[in-house]
């Protein structure tokens, strides 16, 4: 069955550092993978997804993440962190086809950027 | 606007009562889901519907009700079976074709008191 694991429940880093969020999925198939970012008491707001296109994905707000199969990995990095980039991230893989498609999310991990 | 829109954003329940949290989307999807989320624990998937009049369960589907009698509508019922109903519910629709992005509403906020 598909899962995926998001190691570290908190991340902090300084204002300009690297950001680099980790997740590790398992899945029989192909699997279409995403991350989702979420500030307090909102939804989720979709940053990147990967669909086989290409293993590096670039998303929004200047996040991305690479694709490694022989790792099951789908870390999410950003060069320069900004205090913006306070949220809660979560990484996703889909189970299922077509109509019937879901989403397993990771438990969550929630970056802190220091001044 | 197209989107998702989920009221209320916060609602109280006593113990023993039903309550109802909309969700209604204007996007023209075919797939409406409901996750709950708690701290600590990510989304998980309470019921999920692919077209109207047709739904199925999740993970975690022991004490909600939903219904599709039309697309753009999804509401869940949190019945008085749910032993520990308190949490954040966010509703999510896509288009139902593989791969496709599921856009999420704000979330409603359910507390028992």
């Amino acid at each position: 069955a598909q899962s995926v694991t998001q190691l570290g429940s908190h991340v902090s880093v300084s204002e300009g550092a690297l950001v680099l969020l980790r997740c590790n999925y398992s899945s029989s198939v192909p699997p279409y993978l995403f991350w989702y970012v979420q500030y307090p008491n909102q939804g989720l707001q979709l940053l990147l997804k990967y669909t086989s296109a290409a293993t590096l994905v670039k998303g929004i707000n200047g996040f991305e993440a690479e694709f490694k199969k022989s790792e099951t990995s789908f870390h999410l990095t950003k060069p320069s962190a900004h205090m913006s980039d306070a949220a809660e991230y979560f990484c996703a893989v889909s189970r299922g086809q077509g109509g019937s498609e879901k989403l397993v999310f990771g438990k969550g991990t929630k970056l802190t950027v220091n001044p | 606007d197209g989107g998702i829109t989920q009221s209320p954003k916060y609602l109280f329940r006593k113990e023993g009562q039903n309550v109802t949290l909309s969700c209604e989307q204007n996007l023209n999807h075919d797939a409406m889901y409901w996750y709950r989320q708690d701290p600590g624990q990510g989304l998980r998937l309470i019921y999920y519907s692919q077209i109207v009049n047709d739904f199925q369960k999740g993970d975690i589907a022991e004490g909600y009700s939903v219904s599709r009698e039309k697309k753009e509508s999804f509401p869940l019922t949190v019945t008085s079976a749910q032993k520990n109903p308190t949490a954040f519910y966010l509703c999510a629709s896509r288009q139902g074709v593989t791969g496709n992005t599921i856009y999420f509403g704000e979330g409603s906020w359910l507390t028992v008191v």
